[in-house]
């Protein structure tokens, strides 16, 4: 079974500054992904980005980096330079790719990020 | 690039009565997902179909969900008899077979 768990409900920035969005997970899979989705007011699930379990390097994809600590469980967004459109939903999610062709995405609550100008 | 299409935007019905959800996934795509996403809450995935074949669909109430994804393209997803507690937003997805998933504005559902 796969579990995601993000325990910030709320997060305030200021404009232009950074932010991290935390994100911890348990899973039994060797092998897995990792992945952050944006969901504006309007309801559709943007995707960020994504980190797999052996990558080398966390992922950048912009202003998006994905700070992940395998031995700590962890895959945390940090969102640099903050935007007044980024304010959000966002979601952590994580796949098993441990084979098979199931690819179902387990979700966590979400954090609901505000940027103050 | 079209994204995923999903109509309607918004349903509003009564209990015991019954509903249908269309979605149209990018082309190309052979993984199709419908997703439930009760508010306050992140999607729980209800199925999954790869071409026109489930793959995944241990957590949908088959006793009144039903789905299917004919030709292996559209997919509609049915509720029969609606209950109060399927009030949620309806999330599709469409992927390339392993690769990141890319969803649909959903259809929000107030079953009264």
């Amino acid at each position: 079974a796969q579990k995601i768990t993000q325990t910030q409900p709320g997060m305030f920035v200021q404009e232009k500054e950074a932010v991290t969005l935390d994100c911890t997970y348990d899973t039994s899979d060797p092998s897995y992904g990792l992945f952050w989705y944006k969901q504006p007011s309007s309801g559709e699930m943007i995707f960020l980005i994504y980190q797999g379990s052996y990558d080398q390097q966390n992922a950048t994809e912009g202003r998006y980096s994905l700070n992940f600590q395998k031995a700590r469980k962890s895959a945390n967004l940090v969102i640099s330079a903050s935007q007044l459109g980024d304010s959000a939903m966002y979601f952590c999610a994580m796949r098993g790719d441990s084979g098979g062709s199931n690819y179902k995405l387990t979700f966590g609550k979400g954090t609901l990020l505000t940027v103050n100008p | 690039e079209a994204g995923v299409a999903q109509s309607p935007r918004y349903k509003i019905i009564e209990k015991r009565q019954s509903v249908a959800f269309w979605c149209n996934p990018i082309s190309g795509h052979a993984t199709l997902y419908w997703y439930q996403q009760i508010l306050g809450q992140g999607p729980k995935l209800l199925i999954q179909f790869q071409n026109n074949g489930v793959v995944d669909d241990s957590q949908l109430p088959k006793d009144r969900f039903s789905a299917e994804r004919l030709k292996g393209v559209d997919s509609t997803l049915k509720i029969q008899p609606a209950k109060l507690e399927d009030s949620a937003v309806y999330l599709c997805a469409s992927s390339l077979v392993g690769l990141e998933q890319y969803f649909g504005p959903g259809t929000r559902l107030t079953v009264t």
